[in-house]
């Protein structure tokens, strides 16, 4: 099964609202980050978390490695947010490899 | 800001031809990473090296070989590239254990 699981799959927004996306580990993580690939594929370094949370701007990001979740929240969503968002996990400390999630579409509409 | 760069942006091969997507990096990070991505999917690792002249296996390194020269550069080699490899390829460089920075993907199309 995946060993990041990504939820959800898929998710339209109008402008201004406030959203969670949630990735589950059926691994051991150690670190977490969350990226957004945007609409031209490139990819954009949101997070790097290690246990604890984050804060920037209107992005929120927790990682809960006793519980083996992350979340990140998207608060007055703008129609720049559209895109991918994905999650990886570091797998092990010492490892340095990333296994990313399949994933959430977000679309944001006026 | 980091600064990883790819090229070809994009590539059409020939099966069983050979290709090398090449990947340069001027952030002074240790750390390279390969990934490929297939259509709505998440990335998955090919290979990565931590120093240079060295390379290691990452989770899907079958048809792919890597060299790492220098610290600046890391390229992957299909030695003969097969149709199941068209995708979107990925470089990216961190510091140990620390933020990824992305370069902006080769499309490669194997017909």
């Amino acid at each position: 099964g995946d060993k990041v699981k990504q939820s959800p799959s898929a998710l339209s927004l109008q402008e201004g609202t406030n959203s969670a996306l949630r990735c589950n580990f059926s691994i051991a993580a150690t670190t977490v980050q969350w990226f957004l690939q945007n609409p031209r594929g490139s990819l954009m370094n949101l997070f790097y978390l290690v246990p604890g949370t984050k804060e920037n701007g209107r992005l929120k990001s927790a990682f809960d490695s006793k519980e083996s979740y992350s979340t990140l929240h998207i608060r007055d969503a703008q129609l720049e947010d559209s895109g991918t968002y994905f999650c990886a996990a570091e797998a092990s400390s010492g490892s340095w490899q990333l296994i990313f999630g399949s994933g959430t579409q977000l679309t944001v509409m006026p | 800001e980091a600064a990883v760069t790819q090229s070809p942006r994009s590539k059409v091969a020939v099966t069983g031809g050979k290709v090398t997507l090449s990947c340069h990096q001027t952030n002074n990070h240790d750390y390279m990473y390969w990934y490929r991505q297939d259509t709505g999917h998440g990335l998955r690792l090919i290979h990565y090296s931590y120093v240079a002249d060295s390379t290691e296996k990452g989770d899907i390194p079958d048809g792919y070989k890597a060299s790492r020269p220098s610290q600046e550069n890391f390229s992957l080699i299909l030695e003969l590239a097969s149709l199941s490899q068209t995708a979107v390829y990925f470089c990216a460089s961190s510091d140990q254990g620390d933020t990824q920075y992305f370069g902006p993907g080769t499309r490669l199309l194997v017909l």
